[in-house]
């Protein structure tokens, strides 16, 4: 049981570049998400998704793209990198049952560089 | 829109004492849930104690505990015991249980920095 994995652990772009964060979970979790954490403001939430082929934006979704064909997985993109999307990305995987609020379970992170 | 307020950017205490971390929140929902999670430097977050609306007494886990006092919105951490390996980031969380838009996302405060003393 491996959890949530992310990769890569690092990433230096060039601006206008495009990539894929890749966030993977073997727990069979309906509810997954990205965050971005940036220093003095917590972590932010850019899309999520409540099951396969359902996905939704979060609160700074602008310039990320998402999409879940399986329950496993749920990769971010990054369409054309901007300076200001130096960060680190979190994935994050839950339960998803109305009422009941489980917990989260965090990825290792994806510490990205835009330059 | 849900929020979460950690006015504490930073915390000192000595090991082995104990240290309460501050959290405010603000919901008009009535159903929602309370997180506590940790981040080490070395990045990872740790989840560490849950609070639900609902709940009557104070949830407890081990040298964690979680001061609810929903009339005030606040939902406190007080770790006990405090020992050097407790030196981190801490984020306070709240997750809204009932349908609606915002419904199962987590909105996390800014963090507070505990250090512990020797």
């Amino acid at each position: 049981n491996a959890g949530v994995t992310q990769t890569p652990k690092f990433q230096v772009l060039k601006t206008g570049q495009s990539m894929t964060l890749q966030c993977a979970q073997d727990m069979n979790h309906e509810y997954m998400s990205w965050y971005r954490q940036d220093p003095g403001m917590g972590l932010r939430l850019i899309h999520y998704s409540v099951g396969a082929g359902i996905t939704d934006q979060g609160e700074v979704p602008n310039g990320y793209n998402v999409s879940r064909s399986t329950t496993e997985d749920f990769p971010l993109r990054l369409l054309s990198a901007a300076p200001s999307q130096t960060s680190v990305y979190f994935c994050a995987s839950s339960y998803f049952l109305l009422t009941v609020p489980y917990e989260q379970y965090f990825g290792p992170g994806t510490r990205l560089t835009v330059t | 829109a849900q929020k979460i307020t950690q006015t504490q950017p930073g915390m000192f205490v000595q090991e082995k004492e104990a240290v309460t971390l501050d959290c405010t929140y603000d919901t008009s929902d009535p159903s929602y849930g309370l997180f506590w999670y940790k981040q080490p430097s070395s990045g990872e977050m740790i989840f560490l104690i849950y609070q639900g609306s609902y709940d009557q007494q104070n949830a407890t886990e081990g040298r964690y505990s979680l001061n609810f006092q929903k009339a005030r919105k606040s939902a406190n951490l007080v770790i006990s015991a405090s020992q050097l390996g407790d030196s981190a980031m801490y984020f306070c969380a709240m997750k809204l249980n009932a349908g609606g838009t915002s419904y199962g996302k987590l909105t996390f405060g800014q963090g507070t920095i505990l250090t512990v003393h020797p």
